[in-house]
């Protein structure tokens, strides 16, 4: 299995509304990491988690919230958002620490209304 | 922090020629350098990397080069053709989980 899973595909929100990202790899890999992309844009890294422990929050304002339940699952819970916020949220994997293979889902397009 | 230039942002190319990308890093100690494809409404899709101990890579029409002494690696594409086409980011990382990409390259490949 070579695949990390988003869900869902696309989300529609309002700015009051709370709601979570989900994203699964069973690839074994130790690290994982939330991005978010505007388009045309490069992806731009928000969180890293590594051996399930938060080791890199890119100053991200508090409306997003990471959470790692274990070394398969990542969430990005979402509350308060703003119009800007509207996005295409990337999950990623790689093996660990020593510069590994990065690996995409296929995302999640969040709009917020 | 890393700094990585990418150029050109747009590119167009008639299908069976080759378009090159190249891409400039700031930071000595970047040591993985991988490229991605990413089509319209896709993922970013890992397509080729190289470590900084390589100088070239190559895996069937595509080719990475690394010059390390003046911090540039670059994305050879020979025989193109129209599924070629998408934006293409170069990226580099030390061993710190940080991925520096650039700004995208959008290669059309004309039929």
């Amino acid at each position: 299995d070579t695949e990390v899973t988003q869900t869902p595909k696309h989300l529609v929100m309002g700015m009051t509304n709370k709601k979570s990202l989900k994203c699964e790899q069973h690839m074994g890999h130790r690290a994982m990491y939330w991005y978010k992309q505007k388009a045309k844009k490069p992806p731009e890294l928000m969180f890293v988690y590594s051996y399930e422990k938060l080791s890199i929050n890119e100053s991200v304002p508090s409306r997003f919230s990471p959470e790692c339940p274990n070394s398969s699952l990542l969430n990005l819970h979402l509350h308060a958002l703003q119009p800007e916020d509207s996005a295409l949220y990337l999950c990623a994997s790689s093996q660990d620490n020593q510069a590994g293979k990065l690996f995409f889902g296929s995302g999640t397009q969040l709009s917020v209304l | 922090g890393e700094n990585v230039e990418q150029h050109p942002s747009t590119l167009s190319v008639q299908e069976g020629d080759s378009a090159v990308i190249k891409c400039t890093y700031s930071d000595s100690a970047s040591n993985y350098f991988p490229w991605y494809k990413q089509e319209l409404g896709k993922r970013p899709q890992l397509i080729i990397d190289i470590r900084s101990n390589v100088g070239e890579k190559k895996d069937q029409r595509i080719a990475v080069t690394l010059n390390k002494t003046a911090k540039h690696f670059s994305l050879h594409i020979t025989e193109t053709q129209p599924e070629d086409s998408a934006v293409y980011f170069c990226a580099a990382t030390d061993n710190f989980n940080k991925f520096y990409f650039g700004s995208g390259t959008k290669l059309n490949v004309k039929p």
